[in-house]
C-alpha cells in the first residue's frame, strides 16, 4: 500500500502571513491533486500536477511538484480568512489505480 | 456550484430502514466513485464504476449496495446500517478510470439512529 504523508495537520496563523503545506511519498506519483474542502461540502479541485518540476499558480496559491515527482507543496501568500478550510492532497502512483488522500491540513486564518 | 449533484443533502435513518443515496453528473464522465468520509478524516474509497460496471469494491460490507443505472447516475442503496456508518458519503466522477482529476459532489450527511 502506498503511503502519502501530508504536513502539517493543523495550522493557525494570522491574516497576511504566508504558509506552506507539504505532501510527500517514497514512490513516484503519476499525478497529484490538491483539493480544498469546507464544512458541509465536498472537496473542490484546486490543481492537478503531472510533470516533475511543474509550478502552477492560482491567485495567491502556488503549487509545486518536485523534480522527482515524489513530493508537492502548496504555498499561500498573504493568507486571508477566506482561505480557512481543509486542504487535501491526493496522489496516484499508477494509471488505473485508485488515488490515496493525505490526512489533510486543517488551516485556520485569524483575522 | 459543483457539477456532481448528490441527493439528499442530509439523511437520518434507523438501523432497520432501507434508503438510497443518489448521484448525478452530466460531464460525460465514464468513471464514478463512492467515498465515505468520517469527521476530521480524509475520504476513503468504497466503490469504483467504470463504464457502468463495478471495477473496485474496497471490501465494503454488503449492507451498502451500489448501482449504476446509466453513465450519468450512481446510486448507493443502504439497508440495516449500523451507527458507525454515520458519515459524509461523497460521490465523485472522472473522465475515465485512471484519468485524474476526480470531481466531487457536496455529499450526503448520513446519520444512523
Amino acid at each position: 500500500t502506498q503511503l502519502l504523508e501530508q504536513s502539517p495537520q493543523f495550522l493557525s496563523i494570522q491574516e497576511g502571513e504566508n504558509l506552506t503545506v507539504y505532501c510527500n511519498s517514497s514512490s513516484v506519483f503519476s499525478s497529484l491533486q490538491w483539493y480544498r474542502q469546507e464544512p458541509g461540502e465536498g472537496p473542490v479541485l484546486l490543481v492537478t500536477v503531472v510533470t516533475g518540476g511543474e509550478v502552477k499558480k492560482l491567485k495567491r496559491l502556488t503549487f509545486q511538484f518536485g523534480d522527482a515527482r515524489k513530493d508537492s507543496s502548496l504555498h499561500i501568500t498573504a493568507a486571508q480568512p477566506g482561505d480557512t478550510g481543509l486542504y487535501l492532497c491526493a496522489g496516484e502512483w499508477n494509471r488505473d489505480d485508485k488515488i490515496i488522500f493525505g490526512k489533510g491540513t486543517r488551516l485556520h486564518i485569524l483575522p | 456550484d459543483t457539477e456532481v449533484t448528490q441527493t439528499p443533502k442530509h439523511l437520518v435513518m434507523g438501523m432497520t430502514n432501507k434508503k438510497s443515496l443518489k448521484c448525478e453528473q452530466h460531464m460525460g464522465h465514464r468513471a464514478m466513485y463512492w467515498y465515505k468520509q468520517k469527521a476530521k478524516k480524509p475520504p476513503e474509497l468504497m466503490f469504483v464504476y467504470s463504464y457502468e460496471k463495478l471495477s473496485i469494491n474496497e471490501s465494503v460490507p454488503s449492507r451498502f449496495s451500489p448501482e449504476c443505472p446509466n453513465s450519468s447516475l450512481l446510486n448507493l442503496h443502504l439497508h440495516a446500517l449500523q451507527p458507525e456508518d454515520s458519515a459524509l458519503y461523497l460521490c465523485a466522477s472522472s473522465q475515465e478510470w485512471g484519468y485524474q482529476p476526480q470531481h466531487f459532489g457536496d455529499g450526503t450527511r448520513l446519520s444512523i439512529l
